[in-house]
């Protein structure tokens, strides 16, 4: 596609339900990469897959989250047991060899 | 210490001044270094990449690199109230394929 696209953009969930949050890289781009942002934050570095591995899934905070990508395309990140503290907005990018990122425009959980 | 230090700002400047924005960090390793430019409720855009000491100019804006330092910057000159964002450094090491490490963001403030 022209960009990467995010779905959905807005999610709602309730404590301890499970949101799964997908990424559509541009096309031919065959490194994606996952951040989130909390509110005033910086951008927190989650996990980047090199084709359909990941070779860095250092920045995943625990064993609730998990991520994957098939075709070496479409990414899912898939969060358990949602807490309060997973609010924030996740950013997925994607790029081409070690260029600069293109980032999608997000999506914005709310854990209530 | 951070990997990827900024100053929070914000920074305020009259229009058609010059804006200067700073950035250092800590491995000697890295090797790229890229500007991002953040809006309000938007996702990060790539306004800049700089990969060897010295500047790099592309219209109205100037990346500097002093490895030496450990030291990166932008300069926007000619300030409109549209550069109003913040600004995000990032840095990549090798060996670490094209994952970016960002620093917290400089608030600038370009006032009309």
């Amino acid at each position: 596609g022209a960009g990467v696209s995010q779905s959905p953009s807005n999610k709602v969930t309730e404590k301890g339900k499970d949101v799964e949050l997908r990424c559509d890289p541009i096309s031919g781009h065959t490194a994606l990469y996952w951040y989130r942002q909390s509110l005033g934050q910086g951008l927190e570095f989650l996990i980047y897959f090199q084709g359909n591995s990941a070779p860095d899934k250092s920045g995943l905070p625990s064993d609730r989250f998990s991520a994957e990508r098939t075709g070496g395309s479409v990414s899912t990140l898939t969060i358990q047991r949602t807490q309060q503290e997973d609010s924030a907005v996740y950013l997925c990018a994607s790029s081409l060899f070690q260029d600069g990122y293109t980032f999608g425009s997000g999506t914005r959980l709310t854990v209530v | 210490q951070k990997e990827v230090e900024q100053n929070s700002g914000p920074l305020s400047v009259p229009e058609g001044a010059i804006a200067s924005l700073n950035c250092t960090y800590s491995d000697r390793v890295s090797q790229s270094f890229f500007w991002y430019r953040q809006y309000s409720g938007k996702s990060p855009e790539l306004i800049m990449s700089i990969y060897s000491n010295g500047d790099k100019e592309d219209g109205r804006f100037t990346a500097q690199l002093n490895k030496a330092s450990q030291y990166v910057s932008l300069l926007i000159r000619d300030s409109q109230p549209s550069d109003s964002a913040t600004y995000l450094c990032a840095v990549n090491r090798a060996n670490q394929g094209g994952k970016l490490i960002f620093g917290q963001g400089t608030e600038l403030s370009v006032k009309p």
